[in-house]
């Protein structure tokens, strides 16, 4: 159990790029969440999936955020056209019994300039 | 409405002092669970305790220990002789259903 892996830890991007990040959970996990943490603020929730199926999503996540977690395994948070305001930390965090918590990622640093 | 409220933004303690920090909730539900989660300057969260609605006891763990009181909707954290090594952002959490909220932290700087 290698926990959880996010990928790329630091992502530099000029405004209107296109990021991805990845996320692999740990592997009997079936419940993933995206958070997003800016400077002096805590987590906030962005979507979560249970297996493939995406059960949830932020009013924060506009049209512009898109998450998709194939086969249940990793998870991929696109951000298209970015913006100056997107600048964040991006988290992952996996579940397998909801009354355990959650296991962070050690997150994946979006600054756009 | 904030679901929990960290009101002490930054604490500065010297090293070998008591320092307790508050978390307020705010439910519905009969079955929530709390959490506290330290996160470090290297940036990753970790977990610490966790409790369920329906367990008030105090736990303690070394030199930490947890103050649950459904009464005040409160989940305090309390660090005895305090070190250097604690000083890091903790959040308190709450977690309805699959869903999990946090607060916005507060700073523990433990200086020597």
């Amino acid at each position: 159990d290698t926990g959880v892996s996010q990928d790329p830890r630091h992502k530099i991007t000029k405004r209107g790029q296109n990021v991805t990040f990845r996320c692999d959970p740990i592997s009997e996990h079936n419940r993933l969440y995206w958070y997003r943490q800016t400077l002096g603020q805590g987590p906030e929730f962005l979507t979560y999936f249970q297996n493939e199926a995406q059960l949830e999503k932020s009013r924060l996540l506009s049209d512009r955020f898109s998450a998709e977690r194939p086969k249940g395994s990793f998870s991929t948070l696109e951000i298209q056209r970015t913006e100056q305001g997107d600048s964040a930390m991006y988290l992952c965090a996996s579940s397998l019994y909801l009354d355990r918590g959650l296991t962070f990622g050690a997150g994946s640093r979006l600054t756009v300039l | 409405a904030q679901k929990v409220t960290q009101a002490q933004t930054e604490i500065s303690v010297v090293e070998k002092e008591d320092v307790t920090l508050d978390c307020v909730y705010e439910t519905r539900d009969t079955t929530y669970y709390l959490f506290w989660y330290k996160q470090p300057p290297s940036g990753e969260l970790v977990f610490l305790i966790r409790r369920n609605s329906f367990d008030e006891q105090n736990e303690i763990s070394g030199r930490y220990s947890w103050n649950f009181q459904k009464s005040t909707s409160s989940f305090n954290f309390t660090i005895t002789a305090s070190q250097v090594v604690d000083s890091a952002v903790y959040f308190c959490a709450l977690s309805e259903a699959y869903e999990f909220y946090f607060g916005s932290g507060t700073k523990l700087n433990v200086k020597p």
